[in-house]
């Protein structure tokens, strides 16, 4: 069992909707948690970033961290076409030795008009 | 603009032929790591480093090796490309409070 789990889509939503992202994981030494947004034939942007539980908000984009359930989410809200792409989850325990991150495999998204 | 920028976009090698992918940051980040990127299996990591001379193996090191002489930069080796080496390679900087990442190389081998 892989210790980061997300489902790989393709998800396709239209234009304006909300999308929700997920990812779980099984490493309860996880505090530090992040999206990451790659388009085709680029590297993977950072997109939001939150420290152990709660939820952050960054304009359309609402990331939210349940650690009792291990269970982490990506939310955007009024999706445009340009959203389109691969969203990448990955986290790290709090440890100052390299701080490696654990990624998931990433969800493929298409916003349609 | 900070920036990780990786020397080739795209590179195709002939197996057996020794492969050296170049990554160079402006961050004045420590740590720096080199990933491959598949279809169905995500970012794996290969090798990375937290101090310049240092190295350590990630999850997939074989075939590979790494050299880190500057802070600055980090380079992939492939010793004798071989066909299943053929991979989105990614290179990053960074810690805890997240990667930045460059473009990325495509590498077709032969």
């Amino acid at each position: 069992q892989k210790e980061v789990e997300q489902d790989p889509g393709p998800l396709s939503v239209p234009e304006g909707a909300i999308v929700s992202l997920n990812c779980t994981y099984s490493n309860s030494a996880f505090q530090y948690f992040m999206w990451y947004r790659q388009y085709s034939r680029k590297g993977p942007e950072l997109l939001m970033y939150t420290y152990s539980s709660g939820n952050k908000e960054d304009g359309r984009f609402t990331a939210q961290v349940d650690k009792s359930s291990k269970y982490i989410s990506l939310f955007i809200r009024d999706s445009q076409p340009s959203d389109s792409a691969t969203y990448l989850c990955a986290m790290s325990p709090n440890t100052g030795t390299a701080s490696k991150l654990t990624f998931g495999t990433g969800t493929r998204l298409q916003v349609t008009l | 603009d900070v920036k990780v920028t990786q020397s080739s976009r795209y590179l195709v090698k002939r197996t057996g032929e020794k492969v050296f992918l170049e990554c160079v940051q402006d961050m004045d980040h420590e740590n720096m790591f080199w990933y491959r990127q598949d279809p169905g299996l995500g970012l794996r990591l290969i090798y990375f480093s937290y101090d310049v001379k240092m190295k350590e193996k990630g999850d997939i090191p074989e075939g590979y090796s790494v050299s880190r002489e500057k802070k600055e930069r980090f380079s992939l080796i492939l010793e004798s490309a071989s066909t299943n080496q053929t991979s989105m390679y990614l290179c990053a900087s960074g810690g805890t409070l997240g990667y930045t990442f460059g473009s990325g190389t495509r590498l077709t081998v032969v």
